[in-house]
């Protein structure tokens, strides 16, 4: 079956703009999380959602970044007035169950951000 | 909080030369263990993981991992590497829901 999809796969934007991430879990996966791949900071938990829920979003990085996701499915990820710090890998990954760290975690191939 | 140190940031193995990958990591209770790969322009693929039991657990392509609770280590092992296996690996505990990933090691392979 389908794997977990995003889109776009590369957006490059300029600072001070807006931006919206797409993540398509795996069909029937509850469990849907956001994860940032940069230079010199490693990959990093933003946040996560149960159903159309998000219990833990600890991990995004000011209030310029929010998430969505409806339908229990599809998920955005929007950032606002872009800064050139924001550039980095965004990668999305859904898990069957959730709440469970031992519920594996499939990653989609991520967006490459680049904030000019 | 959890954390997860991988201290190799590159490591260069001949092909058919054996591999060790090494983890450690910080977390008060069980933890629960991952090793994941990169491919270049690719998202991160499960190689193995360790919630409980025996201490050696198998992987895909022919990967191992051995938990080591009095070292807070589990280190990736490969007894023989393809040039295929050239990739970023990365550690991660698990707590709750979310992964805590170490800063992952580079590894390219050498004909």
């Amino acid at each position: 079956g389908a794997g977990v999809s995003q889109s776009p796969s590369n957006k490059v934007t300029e600072k001070g703009k807006d931006v919206e991430l797409r993540c398509d879990p795996i069909s029937g996966h509850t469990a849907l999380y956001w994860y940032r791949q940069s230079l010199g900071q490693g990959l990093e938990f933003l946040i996560y959602f149960q159903g159309n829920s998000a219990p833990d979003k600890s991990g995004l990085p000011s209030d310029r970044f929010s998430a969505e996701r409806t339908g229990g499915s599809v998920s955005t990820l929007t950032i606002q007035r872009t800064q050139q710090e924001d550039s980095a890998v965004y990668l999305c990954a859904s898990s069957l169950t959730s709440g469970r760290a031992t519920d594996t975690q499939y990653f989609g191939p991520g967006t490459r951000l680049t904030v000019l | 909080a959890q954390s997860v140190t991988q201290p190799d940031i590159h490591i260069t193995v001949s092909e058919g030369a054996s591999l060790e990958l090494r983890c450690n990591y910080s977390y008060g209770a069980t933890p629960y263990l991952f090793w994941y790969v990169q491919s270049p322009g690719q998202g991160l693929q499960l190689l193995l993981k360790y919630f409980s039991g025996d201490t050696l657990v198998q992987g895909i392509k022919g990967f191992e991992a051995e938990f080591k609770r009095s070292q807070s280590s589990f280190n990736l092992r490969k007894p023989s590497v393809h040039w295929s296996d050239a990739a970023e690996y990365f550690c991660a505990v698990g707590a709750y829901e979310k992964l805590t990933f170490g800063t992952g090691t580079r590894l390219t392979i050498i004909p």
